[in-house]
């Protein structure tokens, strides 16, 4: 199985570019999401979707769009890049994750884009 | 909005010695905790989890310890090895679908 994909791993941008980081799933996963991590700050998530057509905003949702028109994408748009979106870049999918209730909550991972915003 | 703090920020110890990651949160409603582990240039893996109607849990090596009182929970890692070598992540989550918070990361290195 190749469980969660990034693509691209490396990007280099200029300030003002657009440019979408994707995120594809195998594993018939309903919830998705995109995080940033950065230095002393942790795992902060970006967008979520709970299932296809639905999405919803997280911590840091400024600067960055999402959809959700199948169960298996999850792509990432930057409308205008900015410095301070030069970051580590990670999707990540689950069943149903933090909820006691259904399934296990694990998280699955994909290995990261590096983004640079010059 | 929950708010995760992890402590300490780097670990340093030798092989065969345990290690202790330690994380406070805030809402007390949060009743789902994991840990992720982080290899160099990979993504997260989770490695153990604690739900809140239980105050510890083993796993081999690796246990986690959850005091619901003083809104805190920990990893302890015995006879540390150097593939124990990486980033930890703690996180709280449950009181809302669709979102976990994570601690700062722990960066952990076991010398051999």
């Amino acid at each position: 199985n190749a469980g969660v994909t990034q693509t691209p791993k490396f990007q280099v941008l200029k300030t003002g570019q657009s440019m979408t980081l994707q995120c594809a799933q195998d594993m018939n996963h309903e919830y998705m999401s995109w995080y940033r991590q950065d230095p002393g700050m942790g795992l902060r998530l970006i967008h979520y979707s709970v299932g296809a057509g639905i999405t919803d905003q997280g911590e840091v949702p400024n600067g960055y769009n999402v959809s959700r028109s199948t169960t298996e994408d999850f792509p990432l748009r930057l409308l205008s890049a900015a410095p301070s979106q030069t970051s580590v870049y990670f999707c990540a999918s689950s069943y149903a994750p933090g909820l006691a209730e259904r399934g296990t909550g694990e998280l699955f991972f994909g290995e990261g884009s590096r983004l640079t915003v010059l | 909005g929950e708010n995760v703090e992890q402590h300490p920020s780097t670990l340093s110890v030798q092989e065969g010695d345990s290690a202790v990651i330690k994380c406070t949160y805030s809402d007390s409603a949060s009743n789902y905790f994991p840990w992720y582990k982080q290899e160099l240039g990979k993504g997260s893996q989770l490695i153990i989890d604690i739900r809140s109607n239980v105050g510890e849990k083993k796993d081999q090596r690796i246990a986690v310890t959850l005091n619901k009182t003083a809104k805190h929970f920990s990893l302890h890692i015995t006879e540390t090895q150097p593939e124990d070598s990486a980033v930890y992540f703690c996180a709280a989550g449950g009181t809302s679908y669709g979102k976990l918070t994570f601690g700062q990361g722990t960066i952990l290195t076991v010398h051999p």
